[in-house]
């Protein structure tokens, strides 16, 4: 299906191993983007990839990392989750072009870090 | 400071009120605006995007003031339907969006 699409949707995992999220996008959008939102926080920028192979931090890079080695993935992987990362994360994508492109969000990732 | 701003209500307003929320952002560069609503912490979607001359969608009126840094979202005949969060959306070098924490707002029968 055409879209952006984020797995898993749920994830447990134990202090100090690492997890990765998957997000996947059909519409060749060059830009994608990690943000996570916690309670009173909102959204907040990770990081950011504007094409394959180029990416760059955002507000809260710290203890993530990301890849871009095809247009339509851009996987998050926390090298040592901490508990302070539970969180939900949402990847987002939009297209170049217009300055009024919107950008569109994947369901979400719901990760807790016991 | 943060690069967008909102009170973050909530705002309970009865069926059938009109309720406004406003927005403040930091960075004069900023290129383009944005009203995102959000249900239950599912993903944000687009609620409209805001023109310098202000635009409208049925019950929504979208109004942006590039002098002062705000923009607005006016809600008329409020419906039970209309309860979620809005978040402000700014987008400035091209690629970056930032979001405000969100309006919390309650609509009641």
């Amino acid at each position: 299906d055409a879209g952006i699409t984020q797995s898993p949707r749920y994830k447990i995992t134990e202090t100090g191993r690492q997890v990765t999220l998957m997000c996947h996008q059909t519409w060749s959008h060059s830009y994608m983007f990690w943000y996570r939102q916690d309670l009173g926080h909102g959204l907040r920028l990770i990081y950011y990839s504007a094409a394959a192979d180029i990416t760059d931090k955002g507000e809260v890079p710290d203890g993530y990392v990301v890849s871009r080695s095809k247009t339509e993935n851009f996987p998050l992987t926390l090298e040592s989750a901490t508990r302070s990362q539970t969180s939900v994360y949402f990847c987002a994508s939009f297209g170049a072009g217009r300055v009024n492109t919107e950008a569109f969000f994947g369901q979400g990732t719901r990760l807790t870090v016991v | 400071r943060k690069e967008v701003e909102q009170d973050p209500g909530p705002f309970n307003v009865p069926e059938g009120a009109t309720v406004a929320f406003n927005c403040t952002y930091s960075n004069s560069a900023s290129q383009s605006f944005f009203w995102y609503r959000q249900d239950c912490r599912k993903e944000p979607k687009l609620l409209m995007s805001v023109y310098s001359s202000g635009n409208e969608d049925g019950r929504f009126t979208a109004q942006l003031n590039r002098a002062s840094q705000y923009i607005s979202l006016l809600i008329r005949d409020s419906k039970l339907s209309d309860s979620a969060t809005y978040l402000c959306v700014v987008r400035y070098n091209f690629n970056k969006f930032y979001f405000g924490s969100g309006t919390k707002l309650n609509v009641k029968p």
